[in-house]
């Protein structure tokens, strides 16, 4: 069966510090992956999508970056934390074009 | 017009009753459906998935899709205390969203009182 892992599960980082969130998939190969933040009150909202190793769609323009370095392997990154990147990053997988998202266990940033 | 309409709730229900979880759409392309269920601090989790109109059982979950008004629900049955969670709804034009990604609903937080 497939499985999504996210790292860490929380964060405390200050303004101005570098980020890295790292999102790995299991028992599959070539899955689409997404980066999704949820804000409270405000939904989620997708970040960056990949089809494939070194493919990767921003939708919507911000602080943050996104690379997938293997098959099943994307990552989250930013060079300098804003206050408004505080928030619940979510990573998700879907599998062939007929299969849902599914979403790893998040992690919640805050910036200070 | 918000592209996804969704009770924020709360929702509370006395332990056994039936939950009828609601959400409104404007946007007619969509095709797929789909609702999570999410703890607190964790990841949504997948409950329903759905293609185009008509009904969909699992369990003691029941989803609905209705094209026509633009309305989806889902009905949870026999409703337990592990049920209480934050549920959302999704659409998608294509399976797994695709380039566009799927198209949340900001969640009805449902509380079933034993």
């Amino acid at each position: 069966s497939q499985t999504i892992h996210q790292w860490p599960a929380t964060l405390v980082q200050p303004v101005g510090s570098p980020l890295s969130l790292e999102c790995t998939v299991e028992g599959t190969s070539n899955p689409n992956l997404y980066w999704y933040r949820q804000a409270a009150g405000r939904g989620l909202q997708l970040l960056f999508y990949s089809v494939g190793i070194g493919q990767i769609s921003s939708e919507v323009p911000q602080n943050l970056s996104a690379s997938r370095p293997q098959d099943r392997q994307f990552i989250l990154s930013s060079k300098k934390l804003l206050l408004s990147d505080s928030g619940f990053y979510l990573c998700a997988w879907s599998g062939d074009r007929n299969s849902p998202l599914h979403f790893g266990n998040g992690t919640r940033l805050t910036v200070t | 017009q918000k592209e996804v309409e969704q009770d924020p709730g709360p929702l509370s229900v006395p332990e056994g009753a039936i939950v009828s979880l609601n959400c409104t759409y404007s946007n007619s392309a969509f095709q797929y459906f789909m609702w999570y269920r999410q703890y607190s601090r964790k990841g949504p989790e997948l409950l329903m998935y759905t293609y185009s109109s008509g009904n969909k059982e699992d369990g003691r979950f029941t989803a609905q899709v209705d094209k026509s008004s633009k309305y989806i629900s889902l009905f949870i049955r026999d409703s337990q205390p592990s049920d209480s969670a934050t549920y959302l709804c999704a659409m998608a034009l294509r399976s797994g969203g695709g380039a566009d990604g799927l198209t949340f609903g900001k969640g009805t937080h449902l509380i079933i009182q034993p």
